[in-house]
């Protein structure tokens, strides 16, 4: 079936230390986002892609990097720059074509550092 | 910068209705809503475009007024399945934020029986 997959679904980290999050679609979309949830701030935007080998900043980029090689995969590194990095990730695509397609999102990765 | 949706909150008994607030400060392509339930992805309710275009599902309705960039989701005689958190996410037009899907903050909706 066509979906969404993020790895790891739980992961703990200790301070100083990068981690990368895992986002890989088979939907054969083109654009595709991190988003960041943290408890009564709904989702914040921190990267985008629209199509491959181009990327663009969201509202809380600092401290985060990714990389679109493949049209698939979009993966979230958390640097050890990131100051408060605990909180619930999700990856989402959708068809960019026109900007009218929904969004279709993965299960998330809770990240908790130590 | 986020769109701003109001209330935070509701609490409702099942039958009961609803309605569901988002504005922007700035002009706006499409708005997007979204229900999450705790531990959950979010899952697509409804997009509306400028122009009048909706897409969505039969039993949510939704209104956007491109003008005053409000858009407004109305739910209907409310079931106990409709409790979750309610994201408004907007799209601005053109330039070096194409595609730029921005969300509100969100409102839990409760509905006991």
């Amino acid at each position: 079936d066509g979906g969404i997959t993020q790895s790891p679904k739980y992961l703990f980290r200790k301070e100083g230390q990068n981690v990368t999050l895992s986002c890989e679609q088979n939907l054969n979309h083109d654009a595709m986002y991190w988003y960041r949830q943290d408890p009564g701030q709904g989702l914040r935007l921190i990267y985008y892609s629209q199509i491959v080998n181009d990327f663009q900043k969201g509202d809380i980029a600092e401290g985060y990097s990714v990389s679109r090689e493949k049209k698939e995969s979009f993966p979230l590194t958390v640097t050890s720059a990131q100051k408060n990095p605990t909180a619930f990730y999700l990856c989402a695509s959708r068809d960019g074509q026109g900007n009218t397609g929904e969004l279709f999102f993965g299960e998330g990765s809770r990240l908790t550092v130590l | 910068q986020q769109p701003v949706q109001s209330p935070q909150a509701v609490i409702l008994r099942e039958g009961e209705d609803a309605v569901i607030n988002c504005s922007s400060s700035k002009a706006l392509y499409s708005v997007h809503w979204y229900r999450q339930k705790h531990g959950e992805a979010p899952v697509f309710l409804m997009i509306l475009l400028k122009g009048g275009e909706q897409k969505g599902h039969d039993k949510i309705s939704a209104s956007f007024n491109e003008k005053k960039q409000q858009s407004s989701l109305y739910l209907t005689a409310s079931q106990l399945s409709y409790s979750g958190t309610y994201f408004c996410g907007t799209i601005t037009p053109g330039g070096t934020s194409y595609g730029k899907l921005t969300f509100g903050q969100g409102t839990i909706l409760t509905v006991h029986p």
